[in-house]
């Protein structure tokens, strides 16, 4: 069976430091990467996508940046945070058709 | 394009009532509609998922959803509320894409 992980579930990180957070992916190939942030009562913002290694979209700008290094590996970094980098980060992934997305547990991210 | 409208934020049910999660979307065809569940500080999971056939779609934890292309609804239903259900709730549409687009949550309160 596929499963999502994702590392690490909290992080409190100070302003100006770099990010990485991963996420992997076992059972399949070939999957449809997603990053979202998700800020109280404001639902899912999709960050970035990836359909393939090294194929990345971005969806807004920002002071994040996503890598697609192997195929079922997906990466979240930041070179310096911001305070409003902070919330609650979530990996999906999927195939892109009728079968829906499968979220990791997500990361806490707290910016001070 | 596609979008989603959950136009209930905030939804307050009794134990034992019964419950709807309005859903409306808009997209030129019969998209992929899905609907997802959260609990706090966890990722979302797949409650149900309709792309064509039946229009009422059974899924996990005894809900089920209506799709009715009339009205570009796709609303959530359970016949019997538990206290365990209390979750924030996403409705989710993809189109001719493989990038879901989401709603912002309705959140249950449930009663005791």
């Amino acid at each position: 069976s596929q499963t999502i992980h994702q590392w690490p579930a909290t992080l409190v990180q100070p302003v100006g430091s770099p990010l990485s957070l991963e996420c992997t992916v076992e059972g399949t190939s070939n999957p449809n990467l997603y990053w979202y942030r998700q800020a109280a009562g404001r639902g899912l913002q999709l960050l970035f996508y990836s359909v393939g290694i090294g194929q990345i979209s971005s969806e807004v700008p920002q002071n994040l940046s996503a890598s697609r290094p192997q195929d079922r590996q997906f990466i979240l970094s930041s070179k310096k945070l911001l305070l409003s980098d902070s919330g609650f980060y979530l990996c999906a992934w999927g195939t892109g058709g009728s079968e829906g997305y499968t979220f990791g547990s997500g990361t806490r991210l707290t910016v001070v | 394009a596609q979008s989603v409208t959950q136009p209930d934020i905030h939804i307050t049910v009794s134990e034992g009532a019964s419950l709807e999660l309005r859903c409306n979307y808009s997209y030129g065809a019969t998209p992929y509609l899905f609907w997802y569940v959260q609990s706090p500080g966890q990722g979302l999971q797949l409650l149900l998922k309709y792309f064509s056939g039946d229009t009422l779609v059974q899924g996990i934890k005894g809900f089920e959803a209506e799709f009715k292309r009339s009205q570009s609804s796709f609303n959530l239903r359970k016949p019997s509320v538990h206290w365990s259900d209390a979750a924030e709730y996403f409705c989710a549409v993809q189109g001719g894409s493989y990038i879901p687009t989401f709603g912002r949550g309705t959140s249950l309160i449930v009663h005791p």
